[in-house]
């Protein structure tokens, strides 16, 4: 399997700032990358997938960029409702793996 | 609009089958390139992708957990059910069922998710 290695586990950051997170796979996934964000209630939407590609409605703040091993998500001014779990997704090779999560916190 | 939900059993005991119900709208997994997957999360760990079926009945499963899954869908075509057998403690989590989508020939990724059914594995 594809170990999904991402960092930080944690991030208390401010609001308006600018932060990013890291996303390392265990071999080369060749941009098969996908970013989720999960709420404390537990719900789960897309943010970016292919590594570059914003989903629709996801604000314009989020981008996400790399290759090869490594890929980010990047979060340009940060918004209250920014403060959340991220993790990243490989689906290169089955079984389709998930990083271990980024919890962005509020500093 | 898209929408899934989770159903299943709150709690059951170690050795027994779960079985778990994703019932959608907004969607029929007969069209030709849906697909639905499982997805589990441990409390305070990260997500496990588990199985798959797509519009053509075609089944995907999680190597480690393989031998355990069993994965199917209704003749309607809007529900999808999952089922564990031989459970431990290890299986207690939150399980979510997602709507796969494709976006050309390099994308894809889980598009809707449902809310998420917690299911406690105790004695």
């Amino acid at each position: 399997d594809i170990q999904m290695t991402q960092t930080p586990s944690s991030m208390p950051a401010s609001l308006g700032e600018r932060v990013t997170i890291s996303c390392r796979a265990s071999q080369g996934i060749s941009n098969y990358l996908n970013w989720y964000q999960q709420k404390p209630d537990g719900t789960i939407k897309p943010l970016i997938y292919y590594t570059s590609n914003l989903q629709s409605g996801v604000p314009s703040r989020f981008s996400g960029s790399g290759s090869g091993t490594d890929y980010s998500l990047t979060i340009s001014s940060l918004e209250p409702e920014d403060f959340a779990m991220y993790y990243c997704q490989q689906y290169d090779s089955s079984p389709w793996t998930f990083g271990g999560g980024t919890k962005l916190e509020l500093k | 609009q898209v929408t899934l939900k989770e159903s299943g059993p709150g709690m059951l005991q170690p050795s027994k089958t779960l079985s778990l119900t994703c019932s959608f709208s907004g969607f029929s997994l007969s069209t030709s390139g849906m697909v639905v997957s499982w997805i589990r999360q441990p409390s305070g760990k990260s997500l496990e992708w588990l199985a798959a079926i797509d519009w053509d009945g075609d089944k995907y499963y999680n190597p480690s957990l393989k031998s355990r899954l069993t994965v199917s869908k209704d003749t309607s075509n809007t529900q999808v059910f999952l089922k564990i057998t031989s459970v431990d403690t290890a299986d207690t989590a939150t399980y979510y069922c997602a709507r796969l989508t494709t976006e050309g020939i390099v994308s894809y990724y889980f598009d809707y998710w449902g809310q998420g059914v917690m299911v406690t594995v105790s004695s």
